[in-house]
């Protein structure tokens, strides 16, 4: 598997439940990335986790990394329908190049 | 809240044909991108540009492909001569401060090439 794979592929929840996205990636990174793409259309960044970080919250999201593991998981809570989006990690492994090595990500349907 | 442009949003072209694909990032950035998503894929890095040069190009960014920032404004991304597989949806990002600091990304520009 590539850089920065997401897991599941998909996900169909109900409208309130909380959701889980994972996503792993392969070498050390500097910093990982998720975002949000509504069918379509640009992609929303989310949060950034640093590499000495383990746990970031915004809002309904909280994001944790494990880079022992070398894994990231995304937690939205108390889902919405219009949180039914695609949702990708991207992660920079550091260096002048600045890239972003993005995952396929999860599709993820809040039924109402 | 500051964002970053894209123009056009839909562009239709002939196979050979040269575009010129435009953004505006946001304005106390220094970094900007090309990236680019083939329909059902993931997101694809094509090219980093700081301090008015190509930082790192991917193997997709070949000859065919140019950057340019013209102006304290606007960064464009060329295609000489279009093939069939540049049909993408092409997205243009900026970040203050490398990849170190989040990069945020343009609406796109949905590419088609006939």
């Amino acid at each position: 598997s590539q850089q920065g794979e997401e897991d599941p592929q998909a996900l169909s929840i109900q409208e309130g439940e909380n959701a889980t996205m994972n996503c792993s990636y392969k070498t050390s990174i500097n910093n990982l990335q998720w975002y949000r793409q509504n069918s379509g259309r640009g992609l929303v960044h989310l949060i950034l986790i640093r590499s000495n970080e383990r746990e970031k919250h915004s809002g309904r999201l909280r994001v944790t990394l494990d880079t022992s593991k070398k894994s990231s998981s995304l937690l939205i809570t108390a889902s919405r329908a219009a949180d039914t989006a695609s949702y990708f990690c991207a992660t920079y492994s550091g260096g002048s190049n600045y890239k972003l090595t993005f995952g396929k990500g999860t599709l993820l349907t809040v039924n109402p | 809240e500051p964002e970053v442009t894209q123009t056009p949003s839909h562009q239709v072209t002939q196979m050979g044909q040269e575009v010129i694909l435009r953004c505006v990032p946001i304005s106390n950035h220094l970094y900007f991108y090309w990236y680019r998503q083939i329909l059902g894929q993931k997101v694809e890095f094509l090219v980093s540009f700081y301090n008015n040069e190509i930082s790192e190009k991917s193997e997709i960014f070949d000859d065919q492909f140019s950057v340019e920032r013209p102006d304290g404004s606007n960064f464009t991304l060329k295609i000489r001569s279009t093939k069939l597989e540049d049909s993408a949806m092409y997205f243009c990002a900026s970040s203050r401060a490398g990849g170190v600091d989040t990069q945020y990304f343009g609406p796109g520009t949905r590419l088609t090439v006939l």
